[in-house]
């Protein structure tokens, strides 16, 4: 089956500084990605899709300097949170697709999450 | 109003028991309707995925949906410990992967 290799799971930092999150589809070729955030007791808020080799698109509200986005390759999406503060910390889980939501298909695969906790 | 709504819980029931787990939706566009399991610090896992409406059955797995109510409804047959874990709904109009999540009920299956 398709798996998402998510990395860091866990990661804590001091305020100011940079994490890099790397989501990586293992076993198939994901055309598009998404980077969701979750609070505690809440669900799962969409923050951007990324399809390979173009820009992110943002929802309304996400900070597309603060939360930075590549896809560089069709295996591999990663988010970068800049100047990371308190109010970052959350858990922040990613998903891949291989292309359209076609019946019967298991249409997203979603990594194991990372857990990121701001100083 | 919410596009989604679905109680948070938690439902606690003992072991073996039929669970039901609904969601109801607002907008009578919403075509995909599907259910994911989420267990404590880690992502989703789909479990159910329907088009339309109509029931689909998966081992103790059910899936329903009713347009006319705009209600899904997902039931657990025998349930057991290890189904103890959130479960979210998610809906959507098309292919375009815009999903509107609910909020996820937590389940807890007593032995």
């Amino acid at each position: 089956g398709a798996v998402v290799s998510q990395h860091p799971s866990r990661v804590i930092c001091k305020s100011g500084t940079s994490v890099k999150i790397e989501c990586r589809s293992l076993d198939f070729q994901a055309t598009t990605m998404f980077w969701y955030r979750q609070f505690p007791k809440q669900s799962l808020m969409l923050m951007a899709t990324s399809n390979e080799g173009s820009k992110a698109t943002y929802e309304q509200g996400v900070e597309k300097d603060k939360f930075l986005i590549n896809h560089a390759s069709l295996t591999l999406s990663t988010l970068t949170v800049t100047s990371a503060h308190p109010e970052d910390s959350s858990f922040y889980i990613c998903s891949a697709s291989r292309g359209g939501l076609r019946f019967g298909a298991n249409v997203l695969t979603f990594g194991a999450g990372s857990r990121l906790t701001v100083l | 109003q919410k596009e989604v709504e679905q109680d948070p819980g938690p439902l606690s029931v003992p072991e073996g028991a039929i669970v039901s787990l609904n969601c109801t939706y607002s907008n009578s566009a919403f075509q995909y309707f599907m259910w994911y399991r989420q267990y404590s610090r880690k992502g989703p896992e789909l479990l159910m995925y329907t088009y339309s409406s109509g029931n689909k059955e998966d081992g103790r797995f059910t899936a329903q949906v009713d347009k006319s109510s705009k209600y899904i409804s997902l039931f657990i047959r025998d349930s057991q410990p290890s189904d103890s874990a959130t479960y979210l709904c998610a809906i959507a109009k098309d292919s375009n992967y815009q999903l509107i999540w609910g909020a996820g009920t937590k389940l807890i299956i007593k032995p």
